[in-house]
């Protein structure tokens, strides 16, 4: 079935870059996703990219998506203690059913 | 920026009590869902929900859940007998449009069955 799996975990210093990847392996997806969720909080849609596209970029954020891998990456830059959170990589297909990663714990150290 | 609200954001009732979450979807959205979060798991589809019907559904939704969209702007979720593992955090979403765009959530009705 579908799957999409994150590592657990992520530490980085305050003002350095973050890398937090993703695999997942339905090859139909159509849109993958990025949300936030900070402690007690809901899901906070950061940002999204079309199957079709390999980049996106807005503003410290940028997503990298290789299809042929099932790889996705989203990449925050000059990370501060305000994106501490979780992070959910997630996909859809056709129907818009979303299938969640286990989510990234980042982890900002000032 | 508009927003998905639902309430009540906690509640504690009682194992076998029913159970109503309440929703309000971005308001000219047509598609909407529900998720759950069991604490320290993933975020797991519970049902899809499209032009008054369920759209499709999860494993996890048997007879006990049900929705409903009772006017224009509420959509609910009913748990007719709560159990202890319907422990969890329940997220409302809503989009325009099937054909993927965005996906809107809310902050979350936390659900503690005692």
């Amino acid at each position: 079935g579908e799957d999409v799996e994150q590592s657990l975990f992520l530490s980085v210093r305050e003002g350095d870059s973050s890398v937090i990847n993703c695999t997942y392996t339905d090859s139909s997806s159509t849109y993958l996703y990025w949300y936030k969720q900070e402690p007690g909080a809901g899901l906070q849609l950061l940002t999204y990219i079309f199957s079709n596209m390999d980049m996106k970029q807005d503003q410290r954020l940028t997503v990298l998506l290789n299809k042929k891998d099932k790889h996705l990456s989203l990449r925050i830059a000059d990370t501060q203690t305000g994106d501490s959170a979780i992070y959910f990589c997630a996909e859809s297909g056709a129907t818009n059913k979303l299938i969640f990663g286990t989510g990234t714990l980042l982890a900002v150290q000032p | 920026e508009p927003e998905v609200t639902q309430t009540p954001s906690h509640q504690v009732t009682q194992m076998g009590q029913e159970v109503i979450l309440r929703c309000v979807p971005i308001s000219n959205h047509l598609y909407f869902y529900w998720y759950r979060q069991i604490l320290g798991q993933k975020v797991e589809f519970l049902v899809s929900f499209y032009n008054n019907e369920i759209s499709e559904k999860s494993e996890i939704f048997d007879d006990q859940f049900s929705v409903e969209r009772p006017d224009g702007s509420n959509f609910t979720l009913k748990i007719r007998s709560t159990k202890l593992e319907d422990s969890a955090m329940y997220f409302c979403a809503s989009t325009l449009d099937r054909g993927g765009n965005t996906i809107y959530f809310g902050e979350g009705s936390w659900l503690t069955v005692v």
